[in-house]
Parts: structure tokens; sequence; C-alpha cells
């Protein structure tokens, strides 16, 4: 299975900081990767696909970047309703695989 | 707009059996795909089951291969999941999910999601 290593677990921020999550996968999975937000008590929200393409209705502040095996996500400006858990996913290889999880924090 | 709406769950004991449902309104049910994921505090999230539109073709993770069985009936605009032999590391939320479409296996709706406990 490909394994999705995502870094850092944990990151303390504040509202306006441009916030930057890593995820690596253990071998080529471009582009066939997706973000997701979760807040607690509810279910994943699909944020980003194929690497930088934005789901409809997600805000801009929002983009998604990378290649190969190594992927970014990045939250341009933090706003308070961004604090919740990303992962990230991939499909090129069944079975499809989610990273461990990033939580983000309020500093 | 997309809404999937889950029943089942509950608590059952190591080798009971239980099934869950998931009900979609809001798009055209028969042409997607649908997949089951669970999440629990010590794996994270994982994806279960696939089914595709058609249900002619169905996946399953090795860890639930040959114990829980995908379904879906088209007209009633429904999934569901037969899960069997259940094990007590088979205690998550387990959450439907609409596939985003075409080539594309990402999750792009999701269910409220439903907590099973095996105890």
């Amino acid at each position: 299975d490909i394994q999705l290593t995502q870094s850092p677990s944990t990151l303390s921020a504040s509202v306006r900081d441009r916030v930057t999550i890593t995820c690596r996968a253990s071998q080529n999975v471009s582009p066939w990767l997706a973000w997701y937000q979760q807040k607690p008590g509810q279910a994943p929200k699909l944020l980003i696909y194929q690497a930088s393409t934005l789901e409809s209705g997600v805000p801009s502040r929002f983009s998604g970047s990378g290649s190969g095996t190594d992927f970014t996500l990045t939250i341009a400006s933090l706003q308070p309703d961004d604090f919740a858990t990303y992962y990230c996913q991939q499909f090129h290889t069944y079975p499809w695989t989610f990273g461990q999880g990033t939580n983000v924090e309020i500093k | 707009q997309v809404q999937l709406v889950q029943s089942g769950g509950g608590v059952v004991q190591p080798g009971g059996s239980l099934r869950l449902s998931c009900t979609a309104s809001g798009f055209n049910f028969s042409n997607y795909g649908m997949h089951w994921l669970r999440q629990s505090p010590g794996k994270g999230l994982e994806w279960v089951t696939f089914i595709r539109d058609d249900g002619g073709s169905k996946y399953y993770s090795d860890s639930v291969k040959g114990r829980f069985t995908i379904s879906r009936d088209n007209s009633k605009n429904s999934m569901y999941v037969q899960m069997t032999n259940l094990r007590t590391e088979d205690t998550a939320v387990y959450y439907c999910a609409k596939d985003l479409g075409g080539y594309y296996r990402y999750f792009d709706h999701w269910g409220q999601g439903t907590l099973v406990i095996v105890s």
C-alpha cells in the first residue's frame, strides 16, 4: 500500500497566518492526490483534488501544489473557520489511502 | 443539494454482524460510484469498500475482504454494507461517501457518520 506521511502532525498558527502542510507519498502518486478538511464531530470535506484543482465552493485562500511524491496544501491567510484537521488522500494505486492528518490549532 | 443519510450501526459482540445503510438524494444516484470509509482513533481515516455506479464491480480493503459485502439498490437510491464476523478492530465511525465521478476516486460528499462498536 502507498503510505502518505503528513508534516507537521500539529501546527499552531494565528488568524491571517500563511499555513503550509506537506504530504509525502512512498511512491509517485501524481497527480492523483486530494486534500480534505475535517472539524470535530463532522465528516471530512473535499477541498482540493488532482493535486491543485479547487473543489466548487471552497475559498480561494486554499491552494494545492506538488507532483511526484511531494505535495503541499497552502492556506494563504488563515481564517477562524480554518482551524481543523487536514488529510491528504491518494488514488493513484488501489487501495486508496490517507495521510495521518495535520491538526491546525490556534496559537 | 446532495445529501447522504446513514442508518444502522450500534454495539455488537465480536463475531457478530451488522448492516449499514446510506440513502442518497440531490443527485442522480445511479450515475455515481459510492464508497464506505471508516475512522478510528488508532488508525485514522481508512477507505473500506467501493461499488461502481451499476453495482457491477466492487472493491474491498484487505482488512475487510471476505467479511464485508457492499451492495446498492439504484431504484431506492440506497447503498449498503453487510458486515460479518466483526472484530474489535472494526470499531469506528463509518461514513458513506459519494464518488466524485468519472475516472476520479475522490470523495466529494459524505454521510453524517455512524458509530460501530465491537465489544
